[in-house]
């Protein structure tokens, strides 16, 4: 496997489910990333792991929650999610978290809460 | 933090040159400026990356002018499969660096 892959790509929960998305780079890169996208909004950038410690949470509600267990794997976590959750979840790794870096991203995970 | 601005849409048709303008008025000294592109239902790919003047490849061009408020990516004879959403991104110096993708612009090819 090359590049970045996620698992599952389409998940259908409810709202009381506990479910995970997972996320696997096979580049080398140091940082890993969680973008939301809905429709008609901007992509939106939820957690930044470098050299597995998290730096940056941008607001995201506890019902989701990020685990970086190596350079290599991203997990999220979900719990007790919303209709309005219901999104495109996408991986994204870099080599390092620069603005100058470019971003490799994964098809995405398609998540529908019902 | 430093927004960026871009038509929602565009048309265009097989042959033609593209050009996407994205505005960042706000663009710090240190930011670089990326453009990515979308298919359906797979992530962003990048297409190109600069800091000022010209920067060409394989596959566009990205035009930024002296004062960097705007950057346009240009895209040459552009066939049905670059129909696509193009994103610009910012990226936004200091230690907490924010990347700032705009809303994208959907870029119809037509035959």
């Amino acid at each position: 496997e090359t590049g970045v892959t996620q698992t599952p790509r389409h998940l259908v929960m409810g709202m009381t489910n506990k479910k995970s998305l997972k996320c696997e780079q096979h580049l080398g890169h140091n940082a890993m990333y969680w973008y939301k996208q809905s429709a008609k909004k901007p992509l939106e950038l939820m957690f930044v792991y470098n050299f597995k410690e998290q730096t940056e949470n941008n607001s995201v509600p506890s019902r989701f929650s990020p685990e970086c267990p190596n350079s290599s794997h991203l997990f999220l976590h979900l719990h007790t999610l919303q209709p309005e959750d219901s999104a495109l979840y996408l991986c994204a790794s870099s080599q390092d978290r620069g603005s100058r870096d470019e971003q490799f991203f994964g098809p995405g995970t398609r998540l529908t809460v019902l | 933090l430093a927004k960026t601005t871009q038509p929602i849409s565009m048309d265009s048709y097989e042959g033609q040159e593209v050009n996407i303008t994205c505005s960042h008025n706000n663009i710090a000294t240190n930011d670089y400026i990326t453009w990515y592109q979308q298919f359906p239902s797979q992530g962003p790919r990048f297409i190109i990356q600069g800091y000022k003047t010209k920067v060409t490849n394989e596959v566009a061009s990205l035009f930024i002018p002296a004062d960097r408020k705007s950057s346009t990516l240009s895209l040459p004879r552009v066939s049905l499969s670059d129909t696509a959403v193009y994103y610009c991104l910012v990226g936004e110096a200091g230690n907490n660096r924010k990347l700032i993708w705009g809303l994208g612009t959907s870029l119809a090819v037509n035959p």
